[in-house]
């Protein structure tokens, strides 16, 4: 099925480990992004990327780097992770031509211990 | 940057009733999707709405652009509708499209 698929599911990190979420996309879309979901917070956006080989800064981006490998996937670098880090990241791509708006991958559950 | 408010935060309904959820935002907007997160985590995409009227079996959403809100009508909900539902604007500046994301409405339908 079409989609954006996001690894991994589930995650435990010890302070100061470093991990990749990795997400891929396969409708071709130009942008993709990285949000984090905190109780009571809503969604709030860490990186973007509206085309391959460009990536800015969202709202959140401390603690964070992203790479856009290519079209189809951009990835999530932790590099010393914290507990203030602890959340579900989500990854989502949209098509900038507006017509069908944004689609979510699953998300992965990260706990820092 | 812009501002999205959701309301009621939470809302419990018994199972046949009607319901309206409230986004209202602080600037102009190019789009407006709601989502429904499911107990699962999952987040669906309901309605991509930047204006008028849109109807999707139970649920219809009307946006009204020029007073910045939203509305999401749920008729005779059913317990499968509970989890939480957001509203998020989508604005553009240059080539980058951002969305926004209001804290959300949670919703509980009891049987």
């Amino acid at each position: 099925n079409a989609g954006v698929t996001q690894t991994p599911k589930f995650q435990v990190l010890k302070t100061g480990q470093s991990m990749t979420l990795q997400c891929a996309q396969d409708m071709n879309h130009n942008s993709m992004y990285w949000y984090r979901q905190d109780p009571g917070m809503g969604l709030r956006l860490i990186y973007y990327s509206a085309s391959e080989g460009t990536t800015d800064k969202g709202e959140v981006p401390n603690g964070y780097n992203v790479s856009r490998l290519n079209k189809r996937e951009f990835s999530l670098r932790l590099e010393s992770a914290a507990p203030s880090q602890t959340s579900v990241y989500f990854c989502a791509s949209s098509d900038y031509t507006g017509a069908g708006g944004y689609t979510f991958g699953s998300g992965t559950r990260l706990t820092v211990v | 940057g812009i501002q999205v408010e959701q309301s009621p935060p939470d809302l419990i309904l018994q199972e046949g009733a009607n319901s309206t959820l409230r986004c209202n935002f602080s600037d102009s907007v190019n789009n407006l999707q709601w989502f429904h997160q499911n107990p699962w985590g999952q987040l669906i995409n309901l309605f991509y709405i930047p204006s008028g009227t849109k109807q999707n079996g139970r649920l219809s959403a009307t946006t009204v652009a020029t007073e910045r809100y939203s509305l999401l009508y749920i008729s005779s909900s059913q317990t499968t509708d509970s989890g939480v539902y957001f509203c998020a604007v989508e604005s553009y500046t240059g080539a980058n499209s951002k969305l926004t994301f209001g804290k959300g409405i949670t919703l509980s339908v009891r049987p």
